[in-house]
Order: C-alpha cells, then sequence, then structure tokens
C-alpha cells in the first residue's frame, strides 16, 4: 500500500525567504505526483504535476522536483509572501485511474 | 467556465438517513473522483469512475454508494448515515491521458452527522 509523508507537518518563515517542503512515498510505481495548496475551510488547487518521467517543473515561484528512485519530491518556493501561507499537499497518481493518495500537509505561515 | 461544482456545500443530517452529496464537471472529463478529508487521516479516496457507467472502489468505499449515468454527473450516496462519516468531501475529475491528467477538485461539501 502506497503511503505518503510530508515533512515538516509545520514550518513558520519570515516574508521573502525560500524554503523547501519535502514529500516522500515508498512504492516508486507511480504515474505522477501532484502538489496542492488548500487554504483554511476551502478546496484544493493544483499547483504542479509532475510525471514520473519528469525531474521537475516550474510555474512562477515554485519549482517541483521528483525522484522517483528514491521516492522523494521537493516544493521550493522562492521569496515566500504573507500570501503564501496555507497547507500544501503532496499527492501521488498511481493505478489505471491516476487516483491520488496523499500526505499529511505542511502547513505553511510567512510572517509579514 | 463553471469547471466541477458540489452541492450541497453544508449538510447536517441525523444517524440512519440516506444523503445524497452531487458533483457536476463542464469539462467532459472521463476520470472522477470522491474523496473524504479528516483530521488525522489527511484525504482518502471512497470511490473513482473511468466513465460513465463504470465505478471502481477505492480505500474507503464502505458505507456509500456511486452511480454515473452521465459524464459530468457523479453523485454520492450515503445510504444510511453513521457518526463516522462526518467529514469534508471533495470531488475531483481530471481528462486522464497522458500530460493532462491533472485532477482538479471541487470546493467541497462539509457533512455533519448527529
Amino acid at each position: 500500500k502506497q503511503e505518503v509523508t510530508q515533512i515538516p507537518a509545520a514550518l513558520s518563515v519570515p516574508e521573502g525567504e525560500n524554503l523547501v517542503l519535502n514529500c516522500s512515498f515508498t512504492d516508486s510505481a507511480i504515474y505522477n505526483l501532484q502538489w496542492f495548496r488548500q487554504d483554511p475551510g476551502k478546496g484544493l488547487t493544483s499547483l504542479l504535476l509532475i510525471q514520473s518521467s519528469q525531474r521537475e517543473q516550474t510555474s512562477g515561484r515554485l519549482n517541483a522536483s521528483l525522484d522517483k528512485s528514491s521516492g522523494r519530491s521537493t516544493l521550493y518556493i522562492a521569496a515566500s509572501q504573507p500570501g503564501d501561507s496555507a497547507t500544501y499537499l503532496c499527492a501521488v497518481g498511481s493505478g489505471s485511474a491516476r487516483q491520488l493518495t496523499f500526505g499529511s500537509g505542511t502547513q505553511l505561515t510567512v510572517l509579514p | 467556465d463553471a469547471g466541477i461544482t458540489q452541492s450541497p456545500r453544508y449538510k447536517i443530517t441525523e444517524t440512519g438517513r440516506q444523503v445524497t452529496l452531487m458533483c457536476h464537471q463542464t469539462w467532459s472529463h472521463s476520470y472522477m473522483f470522491w474523496y473524504r478529508q479528516d483530521l488525522g487521516h489527511g484525504l482518502r479516496l471512497i470511490y473513482y469512475s473511468a466513465a460513465a457507467d463504470i465505478t471502481d472502489k477505492g480505500e474507503v468505499p464502505d458505507g456509500y454508494v456511486v452511480s454515473r449515468s452521465k459524464t459530468e454527473n457523479f453523485p454520492l450516496t450515503l445510504e444510511s448515515a453513521t457518526r463516522s462519516q462526518t467529514s469534508v468531501y471533495f470531488c475531483a475529475s481530471s481528462a486522464g491521458t497522458r500530460n493532462t491528467d491533472t485532477q482538479y477538485f471541487g470546493p467541497g461539501t462539509r457533512l455533519t452527522v448527529l
């Protein structure tokens, strides 16, 4: 059974810092890995999707990497802003429908 | 561009009652999914569907029933609600083809079973 772990569970940084969120998974037989953002009481917003054959994806200040063989992914956020405060979820897609298995998330607080 | 919508957004019901949560997407995506989100468990897959009339169980299907008679709709029914089914339910969809299998999530339904 696939298990996804995110470390740290919570992170607080001052505005402007670069930061890295970590995600690990136990079964490397995945189709893709997706990073989401969730604001309190809201739904999930897709940030980046990395196919299993890719090593990284970038969108604006966000960069996600994938090392399938070691079962790890990182989400790098450059020049953090208070508006980046949210919970970040990592999910791996597997199975015929690329159904997702989620980590428990990292709650990020960026202090002004 | 409505995207993916869920109704109701909030629901309070009593133990033993039947409840149906609705999910509608306007993209004609092939794949649709139901997840529940609970403190301490994160998001877990309940059921998914690859196309109209094709559904399959996820990690936590017990107590739930799904149907998909039309591509755009994927209702989730709790046949006899229990307190353990108090949760936030998210519907998602994806095109399901390589390079377009990003899952897009609805706003969620917060269900309380008393």
